[in-house]
C-alpha cells in the first residue's frame, strides 16, 4: 500500500519566518501533488511536480520534487499571516486513484 | 470559473437514518470522487466514478454507497447513519475517463460538514 507521510503535521510560526513541509514514501510516484486547504473550503492545487529533482517556485514558496520521486519538501520564505493553513501533499496510485498525506497544520502568527 | 457544489454545507442526522450528500460539477469532468476528512488522517477516498453508472470502491467504502445516474453528479449514500461517520465529506472532478489519473487538476467542493447523533 503507498502511503504518504507529512512532516510536521502542525508548525506554529511568526510572521517573516522560513518553513519547510515534507511528504515522504517509500514508494516511487509519477508526479505529487501540493494542494492549500483554507477553514471552510475544500483544498485548492498548489503545484505539480513530474520530473525528479525537479524544483518549482511560485511566489514564495518552492516546491521540490525528490531524485528518486519518493518525496517532496515544501518551503516558504519570509510566511505572511495569509499562507495559513492546510497543506496537503497527494500522488496518484494506480486505477486513477489520488491518495493524500495527513496534512500539515500552518499557523502563522502576525 | 470551474465549479463543484456540495448541496449540503452542515448536516446533523440521527444514527440509523439514510443520509444523501449531494454533488454536481459544472465541467463535464469524467471522474468524480468521494472523501472524507478527519484531523489527523488526511483525505481518505470512499468511492470514485470514471463514468456514469460506473464506480469504484476506495480505500474505506464500508457503510457507503454512491450513485452516478448523470456525468454531473455523484451522490454518496449513508445507508444507516453511525457516529463513526461525523465528519467532513468532499466531492471531487477531474477530467479524464480511462481511470489513469494523469496530473490533472482535482476539483474540490467546500465539504460538507455532517454530525451523526
Amino acid at each position: 500500500t503507498q502511503l504518504l507521510e507529512q512532516s510536521p503535521q502542525f508548525l506554529s510560526i511568526q510572521e517573516g519566518e522560513n518553513l519547510t513541509v515534507y511528504c515522504n514514501s517509500s514508494s516511487v510516484f509519477s508526479s505529487l501533488q501540493w494542494y492549500r486547504q483554507e477553514p471552510g473550503e475544500g483544498p485548492v492545487l498548489l503545484v505539480t511536480v513530474v520530473t525528479g529533482g525537479e524544483v518549482k517556485k511560485l511566489k514564495r514558496l518552492t516546491f521540490q520534487f525528490g531524485d528518486a520521486r519518493k518525496d517532496s519538501s515544501l518551503h516558504i520564505t519570509a510566511a505572511q499571516p495569509g499562507d495559513t493553513g492546510l497543506y496537503l501533499c497527494a500522488g496518484p496510485t494506480g486505477g486513477g486513484k489520488l491518495i493524500f498525506g495527513q496534512g500539515t497544520e500552518l499557523s502563522v502568527k502576525p | 470559473d470551474v465549479k463543484v457544489t456540495q448541496s449540503s454545507r452542515y448536516l446533523v442526522k440521527r444514527t440509523g437514518e439514510k443520509v444523501f450528500l449531494e454533488c454536481v460539477q459544472d465541467m463535464d469532468h469524467e471522474n468524480m470522487f468521494w472523501y472524507r476528512q478527519d484531523p489527523g488522517l488526511g483525505l481518505r477516498l470512499i468511492y470514485f466514478s470514471y463514468d456514469v453508472k460506473m464506480k469504484e470502491k476506495g480505500d474505506i467504502p464500508e457503510g457507503y454507497s454512491v450513485s452516478r445516474e448523470k456525468k454531473e453528479r455523484f451522490s454518496l449514500i449513508l445507508e444507516s447513519a453511525s457516529t463513526n461517520q461525523t465528519s467532513m465529506y468532499l466531492c471531487a472532478s477531474t477530467p479524464g475517463g480511462t481511470g489513469a489519473f494523469s496530473g490533472n487538476t482535482i476539483y474540490f467542493g467546500e465539504g460538507s460538514w455532517l454530525t451523526v447523533v
